[in-house]
């Protein structure tokens, strides 16, 4: 079975600046999703951004990138010019394209943002 | 408009009590699912239905029953409410079933369930 583990319990990162999270995952399949999901204190679960595997390029969404690096199975997400707005917990997942469609998630890494 | 939403988004009752979460999308979505978020904020799926049929039960117990009326709507009832079940239950959709390219899945706002 998948595993997917984001070691960051939390981060802080100032207002302006750049932050990495860290998500590395566990399988034995070739072709396969990542997605980070952001939950603000509203709890609503919103997609930031999503990579397919089969792509070498790395995806972006304005200031939201990731660092997919498939042979050693990470997908850290990058914020620049982080904004208050980006504080919440953000969960890494996995899908796989085998098999019926579910996300296996991270625990989670809490991202606080200091003015 | 919302595009996935649950009704209701906080429910308190007593421990024994029977209760039910309701969820609709207007996404045109196939697939419908119920993930559980517990108190250390682990999410974790229960079931997904496409198109009413049931396509994944997650060791879930058997008083968690999900009715899907029709693709539009999934249900969550629950029987014989435990101190265990308090969670936070989220509903999501997703355009088809398995193995298609880019079926992400979207998210209501979640039900925070409280059992005392």
């Amino acid at each position: 079975a998948q595993t997917v583990t984001q070691s960051q319990p939390e981060m802080s990162v100032q207002e302006a600046e750049t932050v990495t999270l860290s998500c590395t995952y566990d399988t034995s399949e070739s072709d396969y999703y990542l997605f980070w999901y952001k939950q603000p204190p509203s709890r609503q679960m919103i997609l930031v951004i999503r990579q397919e595997a089969y792509k070498q390029q790395n995806a972006t969404e304005n200031r939201f990138s990731v660092n997919f690096q498939k042979a050693a199975k990470s997908f850290s997400l990058k914020i620049s010019d982080s904004q208050l707005g980006d504080a919440a917990m953000y969960f890494c997942a996995y899908r796989s394209t085998l098999g019926p469609n579910k996300l296996v998630f991270g625990a989670g890494t809490i991202l606080r943002v200091k003015s | 408009d919302t595009a996935v939403s649950q009704t209701p988004k906080y429910l308190v009752t007593q421990m024994g009590n029977d209760k039910s979460i309701k969820c609709e999308q207007n996404l045109g979505h196939d697939t419908m699912y119920w993930y559980k978020q517990d108190s250390k904020k682990f999410l974790k799926i229960m079931f997904s239905y496409n198109n009413k049929e049931l396509i994944i039960n997650e060791t879930v117990p058997n008083r968690f029953s999900p009715k899907s009326p029709d693709k539009a709507h999934l249900n969550l009832h629950i029987n014989s409410l435990e101190l265990g079940d308090s969670a936070v239950y989220f509903c999501a959709s997703s355009l088809g079933l398995a193995g298609g390219r880019g079926d992400t899945q979207y998210f209501g706002p979640g039900t925070r369930l409280t059992v005392l």
